[in-house]
């Protein structure tokens, strides 16, 4: 069965330090998704592509997140410099196109110190 | 111990027993809604979703109830098994872009 992938499944830092996760979608599917969940809370949306084009970025901490999809394919989110509250699960999601469920990895810990 | 963060409503349900878990949704213009299932440390995993056009579906063992009038969605489990506990998302789609906004979630504990 097609999953999602995402790497690393855990990361330790320090605050200051840049850090990057990555995520590779199910095959054909245009739209990825990029999720921030903080523990005991559900997912927020940080950013959104539609292919390599970006439809949804409001939420995305721009001062020091990025996030590039640069052939439409796997994806990368870069935090520099990480800051304590950064801490969370970083989630990725794909889906075909259009409205319907969300096919999610099983996320990138980040823990910063 | 997880003791940082928000402390999630529980439902604890003994084993063999049906569960409800409720979600107010916050878009009236919302047409598309989804229930996940989250366990510890893993990435939330599809349930059973639900259009704006239907008020009911069922999946196996599972019923989502949908009441646009009051924005209300309910997530129904029959015999409640122990590998049913974990938390449990509802999400809405307002946009046609397919961005789902989750909701808080509610952490089911199935005891025997």
């Amino acid at each position: 069965e097609a999953e999602v992938a995402q790497s690393p499944r855990y990361k330790i830092t320090e605050k200051s330090q840049a850090v990057a996760f990555w995520c590779d979608p199910i095959s054909g599917h245009a739209t990825l998704y990029w999720y921030r969940q903080i523990l005991g809370q559900g997912p927020e949306l940080l950013v959104q592509f539609q292919d390599e084009s970006v439809v949804d970025d409001s939420q995305l901490p721009k001062d020091r997140f990025s996030a590039e999809r640069l052939k439409g394919v796997d994806s990368t989110l870069k935090i520099q410099p990480a800051e304590l509250g950064d801490s969370a699960m970083y989630l990725c999601a794909s889906s075909p196109q259009g409205i319907g469920e969300l096919f999610f990895g099983e996320g990138s810990r980040l823990t910063v110190l | 111990g997880e003791s940082v963060g928000l402390h999630l409503p529980t439902l604890s349900v003994q084993e063999g027993d049906n569960s409800i878990i409720n979600c107010a949704y916050s878009n009236s213009a919302s047409d598309y809604f989804i229930w996940y299932k989250q366990e510890s440390g893993k990435g939330p995993q599809f349930i059973i979703d639900i259009r704006s056009n239907m008020d009911k579906r069922q999946g196996q063992r599972v019923t989502v109830l949908l009441n646009k009038t009051v924005k209300h969605l309910s997530l129904q489990i029959a015999a409640t098994q122990p590998g049913d506990s974990a938390v449990y998302f509802c999400a809405e789609n307002s946009d046609s872009w397919g961005k789902l906004q989750f909701g808080a979630g509610t952490q089911v504990v199935v005891t025997p």
